[in-house]
């Protein structure tokens, strides 16, 4: 079983729509919560990255965070065409492990 | 500050050539990662260094690799007797250990074993 577990979609919606992707994982140890977007053949980049239990705000993004479930959460509210990517989670405990990344396409 | 650099950007080899990819992280950080990415998958961790020291070493870095980081600076990951299951996106990413979550990634090297 790996250590993070992501549902790799693909997952397509209207403009407009929220847009809602999640991880779960196993180990206890990790500490921080990432979401990152990559772009094809590009390097993923940080969208968000929470501490604690709860819930974070930037912009039309907000990340969620249940660790007494192991249970992390990313929203995209009015989502545009330009939000069209892989999103990845990862967590940190010293290094970072990824989830396998879903591909959402937001359609025009 | 350019970001985390990678060079080069495409390598494309014949199965059985040493192959050499290089990392210029961001000046500041003093930790250094690399992961290697395949098609439909999350970043793999591989190594990591903190300044020059290599303090882990995935399960999944086979003796065919090698990485380095000379005066904590730049560093190189080198494949030697290249496979074809070696085709991937190699992936760098620095941080500050005093900034938790602050990693930044290159935009990687994709290998192509042919």
């Amino acid at each position: 079983q790996k250590e993070v577990e992501q549902d790799p979609g693909p997952l397509s919606v209207p403009e407009g729509a929220i847009v809602s992707l999640n991880c779960t994982y196993s180990n206890s140890a990790f500490q921080y919560f990432m979401w990152y977007r990559q772009y094809s053949r590009k390097g993923p980049e940080l969208l968000m990255y929470t501490y604690s239990s709860g819930n974070k705000e930037d912009g039309r993004f907000t990340a969620q965070v249940d660790k007494s479930s192991k249970y992390i959460s990313l929203f995209i509210r009015d989502s545009q065409p330009s939000d069209s990517a892989t999103y990845l989670c990862a967590m940190d405990d010293y290094k970072l492990s990824f989830g396998a990344g879903t591909t959402v396409t937001v359609r025009a | 500050d350019t970001g985390v650099s990678q060079d080069p950007r495409h390598k494309i080899t014949k199965r059985g050539q040493n192959v050499t990819f290089r990392c210029d992280p961001i000046s500041e950080h003093n930790r250094l990662y690399w992961y290697r990415q395949t098609l439909g998958q999350g970043p793999e961790f591989l190594t990591y260094f903190q300044n020059e020291a290599q303090l882990e070493k995935s399960r999944l870095l086979s003796d065919r690799f090698s990485a380095e980081r000379p005066k904590g600076s730049f560093s190189t990951l080198e494949i030697q007797r290249t496979e074809q299951g070696d085709s991937a996106m190699y992936l760098c990413a620095s941080s500050h250990d005093r900034r938790p979550g602050g990693y930044t990634f290159g935009s990687g090297t994709r290998l192509t074993v042919v």
